[in-house]
């Protein structure tokens, strides 16, 4: 069972360049989450979708897209990178109806902007 | 404004006392409160969870203490343990499923 899976777990891009981060779960979960976290701060919701084809912004949405066709899969779409893209980003699922709404997440994928 | 808020970014502790990580909230709409352990190179793992219309949770060696009226909630673990040395985060959620994360504790426990 893999749970959360993200792809790359490390990336390096120059400023304007885009990527797509990669995130798949096995779970059957409805709600998808991307997250980014900073140094020393907690985690900034960036879009969320509570089931395929559904999306929706969060905290700090601006630079990035998502799009959810199917339950398993939630890319993360960076257009135009700035140095300010530069974090770690967390994917995570949840299935809110049945519990507390606790997140299960992904190892993270590091991605530095130059 | 900072929903969630975590005001200690470190604790250290010694092996088999007890750890104590505070956390305060503004928002009296969220429904669950959580705590998640995260280690170096890791996801977050969830550890404990609080409904908002109890007091306590105990779940092994973890407490989870609501106290609604001062807007507080604490997190107890006894008897600390080397392996519990990582950051703690407190997160708040709404039944629309969106969790807002405080900020962070790192708790290191001491041999």
């Amino acid at each position: 069972n893999a749970g959360v899976t993200q792809t790359p777990k490390f990336r390096i891009l120059k400023i304007g360049q885009s990527m797509t981060l990669q995130c798949a779960q096995d779970m059957n979960h409805n709600y998808m989450y991307w997250y980014r976290q900073d140094p020393g701060m907690g985690l900034k919701l960036i879009y969320y979708s509570v089931g395929a084809g559904i999306t929706d912004k969060g905290e700090v949405p601006n630079g990035y897209n998502v799009s959810r066709s199917t339950t398993e899969d939630f890319p993360l779409r960076l257009e135009l990178a700035a140095p300010s893209q530069t974090s770690v980003y967390f994917c995570a699922s949840s299935y809110p109806d049945r519990s507390a709404g606790e997140l299960f997440f992904g190892e993270g994928s590091r991605l530095t902007v130059l | 404004d900072q929903q969630v808020k975590q005001n200690s970014p470190s604790l250290s502790v010694q092996e088999g006392r007890i750890s104590i990580l505070n956390c305060d909230y503004t928002n009296s709409m969220f429904d669950y409160f959580l705590w998640y352990k995260k280690y170096p190179a890791e996801g977050p793992t969830f550890l404990i969870s609080i409904s908002s219309i109890k007091d306590k949770n105990e779940d092994g060696r973890f407490t989870v203490f609501l106290n609604k009226s001062a807007k507080h909630l604490s997190l107890h673990i006894v008897p600390s343990q080397p392996g519990d040395s990582a950051v703690y985060f407190c997160a708040a959620s709404t039944n629309a499923g969106k969790s807002t994360f405080g900020d962070g504790t790192t708790l290191t426990v001491k041999p």
